[in-house]
């Protein structure tokens, strides 16, 4: 079945620099993958997603990259803020597994300094 | 996207007796729901899917006796975890399929403490 590696786990940045996570996904079959962001003690909140017939998708200072050949694909956050402190996960759909399942990285604690 | 709630927000109970929580999708109507546990500082792990009108499909390990899921309608699906015990407490969260193939909308998660 599908795995997904996500890095960093933790990801300190001040404010107003830049974050980049990466993940890696193993099924070349996978063709959806989406980001959430989840904060303490809510439930995941889908923040961007993007399908393997597109190569970048944003949304004002969020953006994600996807590398078919590679098979990995990136969340870039720009120009920081401390609201954006949170866990975010990166997914991947399961081609394997039906019912349109989504397999999830182990998630990366981004922490913004003011 | 989609609005998801979910009832309780948090439970506490006696080891031994039965939880049900229930997952309501609010403006959308979900043929596909899923049920993820998550304990603290760890990814979310998928249970079961739950299929309106028909059986649950549940991952493997998990004990579809003691996690029983019921999808009646297209708005609301509960799960009841039975004869809960100490180690199954974590954070409870549904999710549901709307808006494109594959996207999933979640609710804002059950923490359940069982004592």
């Amino acid at each position: 079945g599908e795995n997904v590696e996500q890095h960093p786990s933790t990801l300190s940045v001040q404010e107003g620099d830049s974050a980049v996570i990466k993940c890696t996904y193993s099924d070349s079959a996978s063709n959806y993958f989406p980001w959430y962001k989840q904060e303490l003690g809510k439930g995941p909140q889908l923040i961007i997603d993007i399908r393997s017939n597109v190569g970048e998708k944003k949304d004002q200072r969020i953006a994600v990259t996807l590398n078919k050949t590679a098979k990995h694909f990136s969340l870039h956050i720009t120009e920081t803020q401390p609201e954006d402190s949170a866990v975010y996960f990166c997914a991947a759909s399961d081609p394997q597994g039906g019912s349109e399942k989504l397999v999830f990285g182990k998630g990366t604690k981004l922490t913004v300094n003011p | 996207g989609a609005v998801v709630s979910q009832h309780p927000s948090r439970v506490i109970c006696k080891s031994g007796t039965s939880v049900k929580i229930e997952c309501r999708s609010l403006d959308f109507q979900a043929t596909t729901m899923f049920w993820y546990r998550q304990f603290p500082k760890q990814s979310l792990m998928l249970m079961a899917t739950s299929n309106e009108g028909s059986k649950a499909t549940y991952e493997q390990g998990v004990e579809k006796d003691k996690f029983l899921i019921n999808h009646a309608s297209l708005t609301l699906s509960t799960l009841t975890v039975t004869s809960a015990h100490p180690e199954d407490s974590s954070f409870y969260i549904c999710s549901l399929q709307g808006g494109g193939p594959e996207t999933q909308y979640f609710g804002p998660g059950t923490r359940l403490l069982v004592l």
